[in-house]
């Protein structure tokens, strides 16, 4: 079964700061993974999707990494803005479902 | 632009009442989820179907059911709220297997 821990669990920075989030899993025959952004009470917003052949993707200011061998997946934030507060979650996909890491709650201070 | 609506957003309901979450969309995606978020956890997967016809249970047991008679529409229901039943759900969709999943915006459901 497929485990997904995502670390840290909680960060506050100030604005203007590179962020470096980290998500590792235990099962590497995954399709793709996705990187999501949760607003409090809110439904998901998709940033990124990285396919399981793929090493790398970016969009803006987002850059996510894929090491599928080893498990691990990082989203890269950089000149983070007090916007980017939210909790992003990654989900890797095993092709039925995404499985989702507790997140990492982000305060970006002004 | 992701395409995917649910009703209600928010609905607080008495114990013992039947309930139906509508989710739709509009991009033509074979593939439909329904997702449980209790709040401050995780999310899990708890119903799944990969077109008209079809549905699957997810990896989190649940009292509810859901349908699949149009590609659009993916119910689900609950024949009795009960507390426990208080959580956030959100519905899903993709292309396939191997595509991007797109969620809605929720559906809060606190059972009193």
């Amino acid at each position: 079964k497929q485990e997904v821990t995502q670390i840290p669990a909680a960060l506050s920075v100030p604005e203007g700061e590179n962020l470096v989030l980290n998500c590792s899993f235990t099962d590497s025959a995954i399709y793709n993974l996705q990187w999501f952004r949760q607003d409090p009470g809110k439904g998901l917003t998709s940033l990124l999707l990285i396919q399981s052949s793929q090493r790398e993707q970016t969009s803006g200011r987002l850059n996510a990494s894929l090491d599928k061998s080893s498990g691990r997946s990082t989203l890269y934030i950089a000149a983070s803005q007090p916007g980017d507060s939210a909790t992003y979650l990654c989900a890797p996909n095993a092709g039925n479902m995404l499985t989702f890491g507790g997140g990492t709650r982000l305060m970006v201070k002004p | 632009e992701a395409d995917i609506y649910q009703t209600p957003r928010y609905l607080v309901i008495g114990t013992g009442k039947k309930i139906t979450l509508e989710c739709s969309q509009t991009m033509g995606h074979d593939k439909m989820y329904w997702y449980q978020q209790d709040p401050g956890m995780e999310l899990h997967l708890i119903h799944y179907s990969y077109g008209v016809n079809s549905t699957e249970k997810g990896d989190l047991s649940s009292e509810s059911t859901v349908s699949r008679i149009r590609t659009e529409h993916f119910p689900l229901t609950l024949e009795s709220a009960r507390p426990s039943h208080t959580s956030q759900y959100l519905c899903a969709s993709s292309r396939g297997l191997s595509y991007e999943q797109y969620f809605g915006p929720g559906t809060r459901l606190t059972v009193t």
